[in-house]
Parts: C-alpha cells; structure tokens; sequence
C-alpha cells in the first residue's frame, strides 16, 4: 500500500534563509509524488509535482522539489524564504500501477518564516 | 478564485438534519473528488468521480452519499450526521484520475452540533 510522511509538524526559518520540508513516500511501483501549500481558509493549492524526467522539479513561488529514489524521498526547498511562505505544506503520492487515482496525502507540515 | 467553487463556505448543522454541499468546477477536468480535512490529520479521501462515474469509495459511512450529475458538478449529501463529522470538507478537481495535479476549491468549513 502507499504512504507518505511528513516527519515534522512544524519548520521554522528566518526570512531569506533556504528553507526544507521533508517527505518520504511509500510505494510498490514508480510514484507520482506532489506538493501542495494551504493557505488560512482555503483550499489546497498545486506547487509542483513528479512524474518521470530530471529528479529536480522546478514549480510555483519559487518552490524546487528533489527525487531521490535510494532515499525514497522527495524533499521541498527554496533558496530564500519569504515570511509570506508561511502556510501548511502537503507532500502527496500517487501510485499509478494501483488504477492511479488515489493520491494519498500526508499530515503537513506547517511553515514560519519569521522576518 | 481556483476555478473550483464549493458552497456554501461554512454550515453548521443538526445531527438529524439533512444537507447538501456543492461543488462547481468549468476548467473542462474529468475527475471530481471530496476530501475530508480533520485538524492534525492527514487529507482523508473519500469519492472519486472520472467521467460522471464513481470510481473510489473509500469505505466512508452511509451517511455520507455523493453525487455526480455531470462532469462540472458535484454534490455531497449529508444525513443524520454526528459530531466527529465536523471537518473542513474539500472538493478538487483534475484533468483525469491518472498523473495530473488538482485543483482545490476553499472548502466548506462544516460543524455538526
């Protein structure tokens, strides 16, 4: 069965330090593996996701995501945190050879970024 | 706004009320689902819809009953609910049920009294 975790509740970065939230996944096949951000009040938001290519992963805000298949990871990461980046983060996987639509979501992790 | 619409953005209701959520999406995406969304738990996915037809029901209680009248429309019908029901309650959308991202609405904030 898949799984993701999201080994810290919380991460907390001065502005314009690098910033990292990390995941692991679990799945039997090759993973689709994504990210989200939510902000107070809203939905989730898509940021970048992982399918099959170069293991760096460019997406919105600035945000970069690397697949590392030996760690079974897929850590979030930006070179300079902006307080506005604080938010709840969600690392996501999809294993495609189980029918390929359940994407399971982990726990979150939430972000500060204090000025 | 996403493109995802979900209404209404909060209820409150009676645990032998009868209710629907709403969700609304025109971005021409194939596959709907509802998550549940418990404080300090992860994204609990219960329906999933591709092409109007229910793909996935994760073993969620009867009193939960979707419906999925056209690809742009997707409602949640909520019956005789309890208290531990009272989550935020969110509806995505996706070009299909295979490698795509989704996309959210803002949810609808529910709290069963």
């Amino acid at each position: 069965a898949q799984s993701v975790a999201q080994p810290e509740d919380q991460v907390n970065v001065a502005e314009g330090n690098p910033l990292t939230v990390k995941c692991t996944y679990s799945v039997s096949g090759n993973p689709y593996l994504f990210w989200y951000v939510q902000y107070p009040n809203r939905g989730l938001q898509f940021l970048l996701k992982y399918i099959t290519g170069d293991n760096l992963v460019k997406g919105s805000y600035g945000f970069e995501a690397e697949f590392n298949k030996s760690q079974t990871s897929f850590h979030l990461k930006k070179p300079s945190a902006l307080v506005s980046d604080s938010a709840l983060y969600f690392c996501a996987v999809r294993d495609p050879n189980t029918g390929g639509f359940k994407t399971i979501f982990g726990a979150g992790t939430r972000l500060f970024v204090k000025a | 706004e996403t493109g995802v619409t979900q209404t209404p953005r909060h209820l409150v209701m009676g645990m032998t009320n009868k209710k629907s959520l709403k969700c609304e999406q025109h971005l021409g995406h194939n596959a709907m689902y509802w998550y549940k969304q418990s404080a300090k738990k992860p994204l609990e996915l219960m329906f999933v819809y591709s092409l109007e037809e229910r793909v996935e029901n994760n073993s969620v209680p009867s009193r939960f009953s979707p419906e999925c009248p056209n690809s742009s429309h997707l409602f949640l019908h909520l019956h005789t609910l309890q208290p531990e029901d009272s989550a935020l309650y969110l509806c995505a959308s996706s070009q299909d049920v295979t490698g795509g991202g989704y996309t959210f609405g803002s949810g609808t904030r529910l709290t069963v009294v």
